[in-house]
Parts: structure tokens; sequence; C-alpha cells
């Protein structure tokens, strides 16, 4: 089936280490997107990627790195210039360039990361 | 600026009665709408989106969804409520005009919880 994949599922980290969450579609998607989920702040978005190679920063993304080296992968690294990274993190893919269209997004399930 | 507003944070209602689910928006031209579902600890689950057309606009699980113009809403809606609905509803909007570069905004969410 086609879909998206996140790993891990859940995921402690101690403060001062870097963690990476993986992002894997299968759907020939071009476009993927990282969010952020907090309780009461809805979705905010912390990098996108249109192409293979290329990225944006979205509204939030100040202590994370994104790679797309691969048009399945966009991992997401939260690193320890994060300051509050306990949060659930969304993965998202849309055919095209999406961002100017009436497509849909596709998510993850999500992985869950908890700052200890 | 765009910008989308869920004024509930919960909306309970009993099995079988009809549900409302409000949403707001504000674009500067016109707006692609969406509304999205989220079960606990799983990624977001398109339901429906209003792109141009009529009004109604019927999606998934029995959900509909109006858009006014003149409100600037989007209520999503459903006839005869079941416990299984109990989700976090999200809306989301995009203005067509805003290129490609433009971004898909959330609103907070809302709990919808439907008693037995």
């Amino acid at each position: 089936d086609g879909g998206i994949t996140q790993s891990p599922k859940y995921l402690f980290r101690k403060e001062g280490q870097n963690v990476t969450l993986s992002c894997e579609q299968n759907l020939n998607h071009d476009a993927m997107y990282w969010y952020r989920q907090d309780p009461g702040q809805g979705l905010r978005l912390i990098y996108y990627s249109q192409i293979v190679n290329d990225f944006q920063k979205g509204d939030i993304a100040e202590g994370y790195s994104v790679s797309r080296e691969k048009k399945e992968s966009f991992p997401l690294t939260v690193t320890s210039a994060q300051k509050n990274p306990t949060a659930f993190y969304l993965c998202a893919s849309i055919s095209g360039t999406g961002l100017s269209g009436a497509n849909v997004l596709t998510f993850g399930a999500g992985s869950r990361l908890t700052v200890l | 600026a765009q910008s989308v507003a869920q004024p509930e944070d919960q909306v309970n209602v009993a099995e079988g009665n009809p549900l409302t689910v409000k949403c707001t928006y504000s674009v500067s031209g016109n707006p692609y709408l969406f509304w999205y579902v989220q079960y606990p600890n799983r990624g977001l689950q398109f339901l429906l989106k209003y792109i141009t057309g009529d009004n109604l606009v019927k999606g998934s699980y029995g959900f509909e969804a109006e858009f006014n113009k003149s409100q600037t809403s989007f209520h999503l809606k459903k006839p005869s409520a079941l416990v299984s609905d109990s989700a976090l509803y999200f809306c989301a909007v995009r203005d067509i005009y805003g290129g490609a570069t433009n971004k898909l905004i959330f609103g907070t969410g809302t709990l919808l919880a439907v008693q037995p």
C-alpha cells in the first residue's frame, strides 16, 4: 500500500542530544513537509521541500535541520539548539509542487519526541 | 495574512444528534478550504475540501461542510453523530492566489466528543 512511514513512533532524548526522525514515502510525491503539533496550537510548519536537493524554512525552523537527497526521504534532525523539542512531529507529502494547488496532504502516523 | 480560527476547543454531542464544528477563515483572495480529522497518536486524515462551485461539500464518513463567503465560514457538519466520530478536527485554508510558496494554514483544532 502507498503511504508515508515515520519512525520511530516514540523517541526519548536527553537534553543536549541531536535526534533524527525518519520520513519515507512511496507515493511518488514531489513535495514533503514537516509539521510540529503541540496541544492547543494546531500544526506549525517546520520545513518543506518541493524537489530533491532543495528545501525551505517554514514558520518555526530554528533548532531543526533537514535534507532531501532522495525523492522518497525527508529526514528531520532536532538539534540541541531547539529549546523546547518535546512534541508530536508529523511528516506529510503532496503531489506536484503542492503549495499552489488544491491537492490534499497525505500524513504519516507521527513521531512523539520526549526530552527527559 | 492568511488565518483560520476554530473558536471551540471542544464540542460535546450525544450520539444520534447532529453535530457542527465551526471554522472561520481570512485570506486576501479566494480560499481553498480543507477539513482533516486526527485520531489519538495518529496522523491527520483528509475529510473534504472546498475549491469552487457548490457551497455544500460532501466528504468521507458522512461529513459535509458549508462554504459561506459572506460570513467567511466553513463549518463541518454531520446529521447524526457516532461515538466513533470522537476525534480532533482541523480546518485549514490556502489562498489560491498566493503563488507557489503559499502555505496551508491550520486551525488549532476542535476536539469532538460524542457521548453514547
